[in-house]
């Protein structure tokens, strides 16, 4: 168990629709990062946030938002979902932004099907 | 920008074998690099990292890793494979302008055959 807590576990939704994807770092990290894992793209950098803050951005729509809370939990918000959007969402957290080369725990993920 | 390229999508080794899986990476300045390993329908677990200094690292589970700065490697190696090393083995890198950003390959599948 990695301390990093997401969820659901399993998601099923229609397209267009909204959903909420959870996840609570371990205790003292104050970085979060969020992937998306499928299975022709490997696993791809969403977004990262460091106490509070946006701290980088990699390939996220601009129909997929993400934020993290003051007691550091983080949720990613996927709008208007298409069939593509179907895969496994990992949420990551370390106790620093990265600068001392801190590696990164992951959760179990939320496996999200749109259908 | 940084990037991390695994170049097999799949390594088949006997168990008792010496296994290698490759990473090499793309980034400006000093990187800090990673090896993860992901079991069917689980996170990615972390295996081991290079920062700075001795350029073999040893991690968790028997594994190892060489980083090679000419080379821009940091190659996963482990002495003698187990039928349960067998998962999806991904490389990662930080560094650049940037060291927030996480950047992981495309991941290697390792077989081990009893």
């Amino acid at each position: 168990d990695s301390g990093v807590t997401q969820t659901p576990k399993h998601l099923i939704t229609a397209t267009g629709q909204r959903v909420t994807l959870r996840c609570s770092p371990r205790s003292g990290d104050l970085s979060v990062y969020w992937y998306q894992q499928s299975l022709d793209q490997g696993l791809q950098f969403l977004i990262q946030y460091y106490n509070g803050e946006e701290r980088a951005k990699g390939n996220i729509l601009e129909r997929f938002s993400a934020q993290q809370f003051p007691d550091l939990h983080s949720e990613l918000n996927l709008s208007s979902l298409e069939l593509g959007d179907s895969a496994l969402y990992f949420c990551a957290s370390s106790k620093t932004g990265g600068e001392m080369g801190t590696e990164a725990f992951f959760g179990q993920g939320t496996r999200l099907t749109v259908v | 920008a940084q990037s991390v390229a695994q170049p097999e999508d799949q390594v088949n080794v006997a168990e008792g074998n010496p296994l290698t899986v490759k990473c090499t990476y793309s980034v400006s300045g000093n990187p800090y690099l990673f090896w993860y390993v992901q079991y069917p329908n689980r996170g990615l677990q972390f295996l081991l990292k290079y920062i700075t200094g001795d350029n073999l690292v040893k991690g968790s589970y028997g594994f190892e890793a060489e980083f090679n700065k000419s080379q821009t490697s940091f190659h996963l190696k482990k002495p003698s494979a187990l039928v349960s090393d067998s998962a999806l083995y991904f490389c990662a890198v930080r560094g650049g302008y940037n060291f927030n950003k996480f950047y992981f390959g495309s991941g290697t599948k390792l077989n081990v055959k009893p």
